[in-house]
This record gives structure tokens, sequence and C-alpha cells, in this order.
């Protein structure tokens, strides 16, 4: 069965301090898409990132960055710099890579970051 | 362009009533979900359809749930009859085949 565990429940820092966000998977499948979604204070879910299990190669995308290690089964996520506005809830998830459509996402429990003026 | 569109945003009711949640999904995608979340439970899936068939409910509840998946431009999700532990935010998410999901805002139930 698959699984996703985010073993840091709630995370404070101080602005323009770097956090980083864990995240361990585990599934049987060979191919399978990881995930990071943002659900900041008003609920909502935004997209942050998918990455493939062929693709190893780390991402950076501004003050984002996130570290994918088959070998630990890790999908780790880094915000440098951070500040007041990147409070929020940070989920992981796994899925399956579709057969002929899209499969359903496993979340982790997710991550509660705040970040103080 | 639109995301997905949940209704209605909140919904307060009584033990025993009929729920409807709403969805409809970004225009071309052909693939629709419905989630909830509770601080017990976290995010689970529920049920999800492709090209408006239903490939997964594995996550339904139990038989007081049900959704429909009419056409490829609206879905729903009803609890009848309705109880207190549904209390939840259901979140209704699309994609394109083989595309990241993308979530509506969500419909934060309440059942008294």
């Amino acid at each position: 069965a698959q699984k996703v565990t985010q073993a840091q429940t709630e995370i404070s820092v101080v602005e323009k301090e770097d956090v980083t966000l864990d995240c361990v998977y585990e599934t049987r499948d060979t191919t399978y898409y990881l995930f990071w979604y943002k659900q900041p204070p008003s609920g909502e879910l935004v997209f942050l990132i998918r990455r493939n299990s062929f693709d190893e190669q780390n991402e950076i995308s501004g003050r984002y960055s996130w570290n994918f290690q088959k070998s630990t089964s890790s999908f780790n996520f880094t915000i440098t710099a951070s500040q007041v506005v990147d409070s929020a809830v940070y989920f992981c998830a796994l899925s399956e890579a579709g057969r002929g459509g899209s499969e359903k996402l496993v979340f982790g429990k997710g991550t509660k970051l705040t970040v103080n003026p | 362009d639109a995301g997905v569109i949940q209704s209605p945003r909140h919904e307060v009711t009584e033990m025993g009533q009929e729920v409807t949640l709403r969805c409809k999904p970004i225009s071309g995608h052909n693939s629709l979900f419905w989630y909830r979340q509770t601080m017990m439970r976290g995010l689970e899936l529920l049920i999800y359809f492709n090209n408006n068939v239903p490939i997964d409910d594995s996550g339904m509840p139990e038989d007081r749930f049900s959704a429909k998946m009419p056409n490829a431009s609206f879905s729903t999700l009803k609890i009848q009859p309705s109880e207190p532990r549904d209390s939840a935010v259901y979140f209704c998410a699309s994609s394109l085949f083989g595309e990241p999901q993308h979530f509506g805002d969500g419909t934060r139930l309440s059942i008294l």
C-alpha cells in the first residue's frame, strides 16, 4: 500500500530563516509521482510541484527547492529566506502513474509552517 | 481560466437531512476527484472518475454516500442521511490526463 509520512506536524521559524519540510513515502510501484501542495489559511489547496519516479534531479523555483532521493524514499521541500506569506500547511502526496487516466493522490498529514515576522 | 468550482462554500444542516455538494471541473479535464479533509484523518480520497466513469470508490465511507458525474462538466456528492461525523471540508479536484490535479476551494460542511 502507498503511504506518505510527514513527521513534522508543526514548524515555527522567524522570517528570513531557511526551513526544510520532510516527506518520506512508501510504494511498491516502480513508476509513481510525488507532489507538494500548499494550503494557506484561506483553505484552498494550491499545487506546487510534481516529480516522476524516474527524475531525481533537484528542482529550484525561486525561493523553493525540492530534493528527491529514491535511495531514502524522500522528497523534501526547502523554503529559502522564508516570508510571512509562506505560512501555511504543506502537504506531500504520492500517486501511481496513470493507466489511461489520472490516479488518486495519497496525502501525508501535512506540516503546518508558521513564519513569524 | 476558471478553476474548479464548488458549491456551496458552506453548508450547515441538521442530522438526518440530505446534503448535496456540487462540482464543476475545469473545462476539458477528463478526471474528477472527491476528497474529504478532517482533523483526524487528514485528506482522503472518496471517489474518482475518468471520462465520467467511476474508477475507484473504495474511499466512500458507507452507503449513505453517493457520487455521480452525469456529464463532463458536472458532478455531485450526496450524503443521505447526514450524520455529525460527516462534518468536514469536501474538496473536488480535476485534471487532464496525466497532469496534476487542481482543487476547488472546498465545501465546509457542518452537520448539527
